[in-house]
């Protein structure tokens, strides 16, 4: 059964500061690997995907990286800033038997708080 | 990407009520997916919700609890039966895009009281 665990469950920064968000899973079987955001009591918005044959993935302030074999991720933001602060999801897929029903596993979270 | 309105966004119900979410889709889907997340928790899929056939529920979920209509191509309704504060949770739809990248309604807070 795959487990996904996010380290640290809450990180506290200053504005302007570069941060690391790690997501570790026990299975490396994956399809694929996403980051979402989600801000309290709403739903999930995705930040980046990483294909399973990719080792990372940017967009703007973001960077994730992906090393399947040792089942690990990171998040990268640089220079954070208030409107960063949010809760961080990363979920992995792996395909089902029959291959027409890919599951996601998601992990608790990091809360990321930037004080200004 | 894809467009998913979800609603309603938050609601405060009796227990004992029934209380139906709806999802729309911007465009045709296959599968739509919900999923529960309790308070401090992480998500936790409840069922997929094909066109023309019945929903396929995760262990721990039943269909007399959590009954799912999936009409068409781009909606669907996830009912949470019989209420109690255990049940108190956010509830989000999901679908899939090219390339296996999910997306997600904005969520229904749920307070069961």
């Amino acid at each position: 059964k795959q487990e996904v665990t996010q380290i640290p469950a809450a990180l506290s920064v200053p504005e302007g500061e570069n941060l690391v968000l790690n997501c570790s899973f026990t299975d490396s079987a994956i399809y694929n690997l996403q980051w979402f955001r989600q801000d309290p009591g709403k739903g999930l918005t995705s930040l980046l995907l990483i294909q399973s044959s990719q080792r990372e993935q940017t967009s703007g302030r973001l960077n994730a990286s992906l090393d399947k074999s040792s089942g690990r991720s990171t998040l990268y933001i640089a220079a954070s800033q208030p409107g960063d602060s949010a809760t961080y999801l990363c979920a992995v897929r792996r395909e089902v038997s029959g291959g027409s029903n890919y599951k996601l596993t998601f992990g608790k979270g990091t809360l990321l708080t930037v004080n200004p | 990407s894809a467009v998913i309105s979800q609603k309603p966004s938050r609601d405060i119900c009796q227990r004992g009520t029934s209380l139906t979410i709806q999802c729309q889709v911007d465009s045709q889907v296959t599968m739509m997916f919900w999923y529960r997340q309790q308070p401090g928790q992480s998500l936790t899929l409840i069922a997929t919700a094909n066109q023309g056939s019945e929903a396929t529920y995760e262990s721990g979920f039943v269909i007399d609890k959590f009954p799912i209509s999936r009409p068409n191509l781009t909606f669907s309704t996830l009912t949470v039966s019989n209420m109690s504060p255990e049940d108190s949770s956010i509830y989000l739809c999901s679908v899939d895009r090219q390339g296996g990248r999910a997306f997600f309604g904005q969520g229904t807070r749920l307070t069961v009281v």
